[in-house]
Protein backbone atom coordinates (compact mmCIF):
# COMPACT_ATOMS: atom_id res chain seq x y z
CA UNK A 1 0.00 0.00 0.00
CA UNK A 2 1.32 2.93 -0.71
CA UNK A 3 2.45 5.57 2.07
CA UNK A 4 3.07 8.54 -0.54
CA UNK A 5 0.53 9.69 -3.05
CA UNK A 6 0.39 12.21 -5.36
CA UNK A 7 -2.95 11.90 -7.56
CA UNK A 8 -2.57 14.44 -9.92
CA UNK A 9 -0.47 12.71 -12.68
CA UNK A 10 0.22 15.51 -14.76
CA UNK A 11 -0.61 19.79 -14.48
CA UNK A 12 -0.08 22.22 -17.35
CA UNK A 13 0.19 26.22 -16.10
CA UNK A 14 1.36 29.25 -17.86
CA UNK A 15 4.59 31.01 -18.38
CA UNK A 16 4.78 33.30 -15.05
CA UNK A 17 1.70 32.04 -13.06
CA UNK A 18 1.79 29.76 -10.01
CA UNK A 19 2.28 25.78 -10.03
CA UNK A 20 0.70 23.98 -7.20
CA UNK A 21 1.56 20.49 -6.81
CA UNK A 22 0.46 18.21 -3.96
CA UNK A 23 1.44 14.90 -2.48
CA UNK A 24 -0.69 13.21 0.34
CA UNK A 25 0.95 10.58 3.13
CA UNK A 26 -0.35 8.28 5.41
CA UNK A 27 2.53 8.03 8.08
CA UNK A 28 2.73 10.23 10.39
CA UNK A 29 5.91 9.10 11.72
CA UNK A 30 7.86 10.42 8.98
CA UNK A 31 10.81 13.28 10.03
CA UNK A 32 11.30 14.52 6.82
CA UNK A 33 9.68 15.72 3.42
CA UNK A 34 11.48 16.65 0.24
CA UNK A 35 10.32 17.39 -3.49
CA UNK A 36 12.32 15.76 -6.32
CA UNK A 37 12.58 17.05 -9.77
CA UNK A 38 13.58 15.03 -12.90
CA UNK A 39 13.79 15.33 -16.75
CA UNK A 40 13.79 12.37 -19.11
CA UNK A 41 16.58 9.92 -19.23
CA UNK A 42 18.86 11.65 -15.92
CA UNK A 43 18.15 10.17 -12.48
CA UNK A 44 16.00 12.58 -9.68
CA UNK A 45 17.78 15.86 -8.07
CA UNK A 46 16.60 17.50 -4.99
CA UNK A 47 15.09 20.48 -5.18
CA UNK A 48 13.55 21.07 -1.55
CA UNK A 49 12.85 19.75 1.56
CA UNK A 50 10.95 20.53 4.92
CA UNK A 51 11.31 18.86 8.63
CA UNK A 52 8.06 17.89 10.10
CA UNK A 53 8.54 20.12 12.82
CA UNK A 54 7.74 22.95 10.02
CA UNK A 55 5.13 24.45 8.36
CA UNK A 56 6.77 26.31 5.74
CA UNK A 57 10.21 26.36 3.82
CA UNK A 58 10.85 28.89 0.89
CA UNK A 59 13.71 28.97 -1.24
CA UNK A 60 13.65 31.05 -4.39
CA UNK A 61 10.96 30.40 -6.57
CA UNK A 62 10.28 26.97 -4.86
CA UNK A 63 8.41 27.31 -1.21
CA UNK A 64 7.08 23.26 0.39
CA UNK A 65 3.98 23.88 2.77
CA UNK A 66 3.19 20.49 5.16
CA UNK A 67 -0.27 20.43 6.85
CA UNK A 68 0.45 17.86 9.80
CA UNK A 69 -3.18 17.40 10.39
CA UNK A 70 -4.11 16.70 6.88
CA UNK A 71 -1.03 14.59 6.47
CA UNK A 72 -0.92 17.08 2.89
CA UNK A 73 2.32 19.01 1.16
CA UNK A 74 2.15 20.88 -1.59
CA UNK A 75 5.12 22.61 -3.33
CA UNK A 76 4.42 26.29 -4.91
CA UNK A 77 6.66 27.41 -7.92
CA UNK A 78 6.13 31.09 -8.69
CA UNK A 79 6.83 31.89 -11.32
CA UNK A 80 6.80 29.13 -13.39
CA UNK A 81 8.84 29.27 -16.01
CA UNK A 82 9.62 26.67 -19.43
CA UNK A 83 12.27 25.35 -17.92
CA UNK A 84 10.22 23.99 -15.01
CA UNK A 85 8.74 21.30 -16.79
CA UNK A 86 9.85 17.83 -15.44
CA UNK A 87 8.16 15.32 -13.42
CA UNK A 88 8.11 16.31 -9.53
CA UNK A 89 8.28 13.38 -7.13
CA UNK A 90 7.36 14.18 -3.53
CA UNK A 91 9.39 11.52 -0.95
CA UNK A 92 8.59 11.29 2.70
CA UNK A 93 11.86 10.29 4.71
CA UNK A 94 11.45 7.57 7.82
CA UNK A 95 14.07 5.76 9.87
CA UNK A 96 16.70 6.15 6.48
CA UNK A 97 14.34 5.08 4.14
CA UNK A 98 13.12 6.99 1.38
CA UNK A 99 9.10 6.47 -0.03
CA UNK A 100 8.23 8.40 -2.94
CA UNK A 101 5.15 9.26 -4.49
CA UNK A 102 4.15 8.15 -8.52
CA UNK A 103 5.16 11.82 -9.47
CA UNK A 104 3.23 14.73 -11.19
CA UNK A 105 4.27 15.54 -14.94
CA UNK A 106 4.55 19.76 -14.65
CA UNK A 107 4.54 21.22 -18.21
CA UNK A 108 4.51 25.39 -18.09
CA UNK A 109 3.59 27.11 -21.63
CA UNK A 110 5.14 29.64 -22.85
CA UNK B 1 32.82 16.39 -10.11
CA UNK B 2 31.43 12.83 -11.29
CA UNK B 3 28.93 12.21 -8.06
CA UNK B 4 26.87 9.02 -8.63
CA UNK B 5 27.43 7.03 -11.72
CA UNK B 6 25.58 3.53 -12.54
CA UNK B 7 26.66 1.21 -15.28
CA UNK B 8 25.58 -0.01 -17.39
CA UNK B 9 22.91 2.26 -18.67
CA UNK B 10 21.09 -0.54 -20.84
CA UNK B 11 21.21 -3.64 -20.76
CA UNK B 12 18.75 -6.85 -22.05
CA UNK B 13 18.46 -9.96 -20.33
CA UNK B 14 17.26 -13.26 -20.87
CA UNK B 15 14.89 -15.08 -18.29
CA UNK B 16 16.87 -16.49 -16.31
CA UNK B 17 20.58 -14.61 -16.43
CA UNK B 18 22.55 -13.28 -13.86
CA UNK B 19 23.83 -9.69 -14.05
CA UNK B 20 25.52 -6.91 -11.89
CA UNK B 21 24.91 -3.34 -11.28
CA UNK B 22 27.96 -0.84 -10.31
CA UNK B 23 27.02 2.05 -8.47
CA UNK B 24 30.20 4.78 -7.69
CA UNK B 25 29.90 7.38 -5.66
CA UNK B 26 32.80 10.22 -5.36
CA UNK B 27 31.42 12.20 -2.68
CA UNK B 28 32.54 10.44 0.44
CA UNK B 29 28.51 9.19 1.78
CA UNK B 30 27.91 7.30 4.26
CA UNK B 31 24.09 6.36 2.44
CA UNK B 32 23.48 4.23 -0.49
CA UNK B 33 20.48 3.03 -1.83
CA UNK B 34 18.63 1.01 -4.90
CA UNK B 35 15.53 2.05 -5.85
CA UNK B 36 13.18 0.88 -9.12
CA UNK B 37 11.10 2.57 -11.21
CA UNK B 38 8.18 1.34 -12.96
CA UNK B 39 5.42 3.16 -14.75
CA UNK B 40 2.44 4.46 -12.48
CA UNK B 41 4.97 3.49 -9.16
CA UNK B 42 7.06 6.15 -8.57
CA UNK B 43 10.80 4.88 -6.99
CA UNK B 44 10.42 1.86 -4.92
CA UNK B 45 13.43 1.06 -2.40
CA UNK B 46 15.29 -2.39 -3.16
CA UNK B 47 17.94 -2.58 -0.90
CA UNK B 48 19.87 0.25 1.01
CA UNK B 49 23.43 0.50 2.84
CA UNK B 50 24.21 2.76 6.13
CA UNK B 51 27.97 2.27 6.01
CA UNK B 52 30.60 -0.14 4.03
CA UNK B 53 30.04 -3.79 4.91
CA UNK B 54 26.31 -3.14 6.09
CA UNK B 55 23.28 -3.77 4.05
CA UNK B 56 19.08 -3.46 4.77
CA UNK B 57 16.40 -4.74 2.86
CA UNK B 58 13.93 -1.79 1.83
CA UNK B 59 10.53 -2.32 -0.09
CA UNK B 60 10.80 -4.62 -2.42
CA UNK B 61 14.02 -6.35 -2.43
CA UNK B 62 12.90 -10.10 -3.22
CA UNK B 63 15.08 -11.77 -6.30
CA UNK B 64 18.07 -8.95 -5.84
CA UNK B 65 21.21 -9.12 -3.48
CA UNK B 66 23.34 -6.22 -3.18
CA UNK B 67 27.13 -5.45 -1.60
CA UNK B 68 28.88 -2.97 0.12
CA UNK B 69 32.48 -3.97 0.25
CA UNK B 70 34.48 -0.47 -0.23
CA UNK B 71 32.53 2.74 1.13
CA UNK B 72 32.10 4.36 -2.52
CA UNK B 73 30.52 1.47 -4.25
CA UNK B 74 27.18 -0.43 -3.91
CA UNK B 75 26.51 -3.09 -6.15
CA UNK B 76 23.11 -4.71 -6.73
CA UNK B 77 22.88 -8.01 -8.55
CA UNK B 78 20.02 -10.13 -10.21
CA UNK B 79 20.82 -14.11 -9.77
CA UNK B 80 18.06 -15.34 -12.29
CA UNK B 81 16.17 -12.17 -14.09
CA UNK B 82 12.60 -12.42 -14.21
CA UNK B 83 10.52 -10.33 -17.10
CA UNK B 84 9.19 -8.43 -13.68
CA UNK B 85 12.40 -7.58 -13.38
CA UNK B 86 12.30 -5.12 -16.25
CA UNK B 87 12.28 -1.57 -15.03
CA UNK B 88 14.93 1.60 -14.38
CA UNK B 89 17.56 1.07 -12.09
CA UNK B 90 18.44 4.00 -10.01
CA UNK B 91 21.14 4.63 -7.33
CA UNK B 92 21.59 7.30 -4.78
CA UNK B 93 23.94 8.14 -2.00
CA UNK B 94 24.06 10.89 0.79
CA UNK B 95 25.77 12.36 3.62
CA UNK B 96 24.91 10.07 7.19
CA UNK B 97 22.22 13.11 9.16
CA UNK B 98 22.12 15.14 5.96
CA UNK B 99 17.95 13.92 5.04
CA UNK B 100 16.80 17.57 4.45
CA UNK B 101 19.58 17.48 2.54
CA UNK B 102 18.38 14.99 0.37
CA UNK B 103 19.70 11.90 -2.10
CA UNK B 104 22.14 12.43 -4.88
CA UNK B 105 21.17 9.89 -8.03
CA UNK B 106 22.92 8.62 -10.86
CA UNK B 107 21.59 8.92 -14.15
CA UNK B 108 20.17 5.09 -13.92
CA UNK B 109 20.28 1.79 -15.71
CA UNK B 110 17.43 0.12 -17.91
CA UNK B 111 16.98 -3.10 -17.70
CA UNK B 112 15.09 -5.21 -20.20
CA UNK B 113 14.23 -8.86 -19.21
CA UNK B 114 12.90 -10.94 -21.98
Amino acid sequence: DQQVKQNSPSLSVQEGRISILNCDYTNSMFDYFLWYKKYPAEGPTFLISISSIKDKNEDGRFTVFLNKSAKHLSLHIVPSQPGDSAVYFCAASGFRQFYFGTGTSLTVIP
Amino acid sequence: NAGVTQTPKFRVLKTGQSMTLLCAQDMNHEYMYWYRQDPGMGLRLIHYSVGEGTTAKGEVPDGYNVSRLKKQNFLLGLESAAPSQTSVYFCASREQGASLGGQYFGAGTRLSVL
